[in-house]
């Protein structure tokens, strides 16, 4: 079946410029998490979503950066203001959750962000 | 969460196993070991977890020790395409656990 799907695969933006990343997750996982990936670094950890629960956004670093989830459905991260340092691979990547083992991750392909 | 510890970087001959080492000495009894891989340019692909014991797919094996403070992910016969990031990270099954990938290890085959 399809994989997590994200677009668009590449933004460029103005320093300034508001930018909006969407993320398509597997039909019927319930967990959603998004992540940066900046040149030459691991992963890391933004936002989780799950179902209707309240999501964790400990991982946004600043006020700038929203995510909104409708249920089970599309993901959206927003970038308010950019700067140069937001220029980085976002990453989506949704997870059944139905208990067990089963709590792997499927990674979309990353929204790579650059920022001028 | 558990953190990981991994070597930045290893080389690996082409047709030979590649071992990576994981030590996770803070894991918990409830938390599985996974392990994921980035090719270049592209999102982590899923390998393989385990809890206690080893474990083996189509891709790959893993073993744990029996203490389950480390674990080695092996490629049995490495080849060019599985030049990748490799990252070993810890999590609970089955409910939400914020978890860390850390910075991996890199491995390359070497023709």
């Amino acid at each position: 079946g399809a994989g997590v799907s994200q677009s668009p695969s590449n933004k460029v933006t103005e320093k300034g410029k508001d930018v909006e990343l969407r993320c398509d997750p597997i039909s019927g996982h319930t967990a959603l998490y998004w992540y940066r990936q900046r040149l030459g670094q691991g992963l890391e950890f933004l936002i989780y979503f799950q179902g209707n629960s309240a999501p964790d956004k400990s991982g946004l670093p600043s006020d700038r950066f929203s995510a909104e989830r409708t249920g089970e459905s599309v993901s959206t991260l927003t970038i308010q203001r950019t700067q140069q340092e937001d220029s980085a691979v976002y990453l989506c990547a949704s997870s059944p959750l139905l208990g067990g083992p089963t709590d792997t991750q499927y990674f979309g392909p990353g929204t790579r962000l650059t920022v001028l | 969460d558990a953190k990981t510890t991994q070597p930045p970087s290893m080389d690996c001959a082409e047709g030979r196993a590649a071992n990576l080492p994981c030590n996770h000495s803070t894991i918990s009894g409830n938390e599985y070991v996974y392990w994921y891989r980035q090719i270049h340019s592209q999102g982590p692909q899923y390998i393989i977890h385990g809890l206690k014991n080893n474990e083996t797919n189509e891709m790959a094996s893993l073993i744990i020790t029996e203490d389950r403070k480390s674990s080695t992910l092996i490629l049995p016969h490495a080849t060019l395409r599985d030049t990748a990031v490799y990252y070993c990270i810890v999590s609970f099954s089955g409910g939400y656990q914020k978890v860390t990938f850390g910075t991996g290890t890199k491995l390359q085959v070497i023709p």
